[in-house]
C-alpha cells in the first residue's frame, strides 16, 4: 500500500497570502495524484487531477505540481472560502490512498 | 444535473448488517468506475471499494470479506452491503465517480452516516 504524507498538518495564514501544501508518496505514483478540498459537513471537492490539471470550475489561483513522489498544491492568494482541509490522493494502483490532510486556517 | 445521492445509513449493533445505496443521475453508473470512500468522525478519508465498468471489484483490506460492492444497472444505483460490522466501521460513507478521462473522483455524493454501537 502506498502511504501519502502531507505537510504541514496545519497552515495558519491570512487572506491574500500564498499557501504551499506538500504531499509525499512512499513510492512513485507517476502523475496519478489528485487534490481535494473539504469544508466542514461537506463532501470533498476535486481541485487538481493528474498532479497539475485543474478540475472543471476550479479557479486559477489553485495550481498543482510534481511527479513521482513529491507533489505541491499552491494557492496563490487565499480567498475567505479557501480555508478548509486539503487532501491528496494517489490512484497509481489499488488500494487508492489518501493523505492525512492539511488544514488551512485563518491566522 | 450530474449527481449522486446516498441513503441507507443508520445505527446498527456490532455484528449487524446494513446496505447503502447510491442513486446516480445525469450519467450511467455502469459506464464508470464507482467507489465508496468513508470518513470516521474527525478523521481523514479512507477508500473502501471500487467496481469497474466491466464488473471487477476491489476492496480495502480493512473491509475485505465483510463488504460487497454491487450495482443495479436498471436502477442506475450503486450499493455497498456491509456485514459483520464493527465499531471502527463508524463513518460517513460517500459514493464517488471516477472520471472516465482521468484517475480521480470528480463527482461525490453528500454522504450517509453509519454508526456501529450497542
Amino acid at each position: 500500500e502506498i502511504v501519502l504524507t502531507q505537510s504541514p498538518a496545519t497552515l495558519s495564514l491570512s487572506p491574500g497570502e500564498r499557501a504551499t501544501l506538500s504531499c509525499r508518496a512512499s513510492q512513485s505514483v507517476s502523475s496519478y495524484l489528485a487534490w481535494y478540498q473539504q469544508k466542514p459537513g461537506q463532501a470533498p471537492r476535486l481541485l487538481i487531477y493528474d498532479a497539475s490539471n485543474r478540475a472543471t470550475g476550479i479557479p486559477a489561483r489553485f495550481s498543482g505540481s510534481g511527479s513521482g513522489t513529491d507533489f505541491t498544491l499552491t494557492i496563490s492568494s487565499l480567498e475567505p472560502e479557501d480555508f478548509a482541509v486539503y487532501y491528496c490522493q494517489q490512484r497509481s494502483n489499488w488500494p487508492s490512498t489518501f493523505g492525512p490532510g492539511t488544514k488551512v486556517d485563518i491566522k | 444535473e450530474v449527481q449522486l445521492v446516498e441513503s441507507g445509513g443508520g445505527l446498527v449493533q456490532p455484528g449487524g448488517s446494513l446496505r447503502l445505496s447510491c442513486a446516480a443521475s445525469g450519467f450511467t453508473v455502469s459506464s464508470n468506475y464507482m467507489s465508496w470512500v468513508r470518513q470516521a468522525p474527525g478523521k481523514g478519508l479512507e477508500w473502501v471499494s471500487v467496481i469497474y465498468s466491466g464488473g471487477s471489484t476491489y476492496y480495502a483490506d480493512s473491509v475485505k470479506g465483510r463488504f460487497t460492492i454491487s450495482r443495479d444497472n436498471s436502477k442506475n444505483t450503486l450499493y455497498l452491503q456491509m456485514n459483520s460490522l464493527r465499531a471502527e466501521d463508524t463513518a460517513v460513507y460517500y459514493c464517488a465517480r471516477e472520471s472516465g478521462s482521468f484517475y480521480a473522483f470528480d463527482i461525490w455524493g453528500q454522504g450517509t452516516m453509519v454508526t456501529v454501537s450497542s
